[in-house]
């Protein structure tokens, strides 16, 4: 699975939007960006995935760049309760049997009342 | 809720026991994963199976072991425990053909 980078941590005030990179600079054609987060000691949260089409579901929108280098994940309007850890995972698709995760350290993400 | 169980939710054993956890996948899902989170090692893959059998493995030690019944449901069983074994476990599955995975709430376990 390609590797990914993502800053050790950031700040949003509640309200705002929060917008999370991710780069994936080795990332191949067959394989999609994935989001998770976990909010302190409870289990990973699906978040949203794509594969080069920007993408939008009722937590967020990922934003993919048109090389698929980098993506960001964008929380439109923060609150306290999406104070979590936030993993970008690369992986390819896979038919039947899904893969594992392979978790890196995240981005730790403060919602400022 | 994401619709995996995982029971108990707590546990306290002495080093040299040996435990049993217990994961429940959401409903049709015919994969189950096991995840170790300790403070110094962040998450870390475990097992997989599907539909009963064992699919992959990652950093699961020799004193560890997994199974998946008919039913699906899925238990680790942890034995010769030691103070380093002190994580929260957790399991998660996916439906067939996606690549999502549904985490349940873990099990914290505690070796004195």
């Amino acid at each position: 699975d390609a590797k990914t980078t993502q800053p050790p941590s950031m700040d949003c005030a509640e309200g705002r939007a929060a917008n999370l990179p991710c780069n994936h600079s080795t990332i191949s054609g067959n394989e999609y960006v994935y989001w998770y987060r976990q909010i302190h000691s409870q289990g990973p949260q699906y978040i949203i995935h794509g594969l080069k089409n920007n993408e939008t579901n009722e937590m967020a929108s990922l934003i993919i760049t048109e090389d698929r280098k980098s993506s960001t994940l964008i929380l439109p309007h923060a609150t306290l309760r999406d104070t979590a850890v936030y993993y970008c995972i690369v992986r390819p698709s896979s038919s039947g049997s899904a893969r594992q995760l392979t978790f890196g350290s995240g981005t730790q993400l403060t919602v400022l009342p | 809720d994401s619709g995996v169980t995982q029971t108990p939710k707590h546990l306290i054993t002495a080093t040299g026991q040996r435990v049993t956890l217990r994961c429940s996948p959401r409903s049709g899902d015919l994969s189950v994963y096991w995840y170790q989170q300790s403070l110094d090692q962040g998450l870390q893959f475990l097992i997989q199976y599907y539909n009963g059998e064992e699919r992959a493995k990652g950093n699961i030690l020799e004193r560890f072991s997994a199974q998946q019944f008919p039913d699906l449901h899925s238990e680790l069983n942890l034995s010769s425990l030691e103070l380093g074994d002190s994580a929260l476990y957790f399991c998660a599955s996916s439906p067939q053909g996606r690549n999502e995975q549904f985490f349940g709430p873990g099990t914290r376990l505690t070796v004195l």
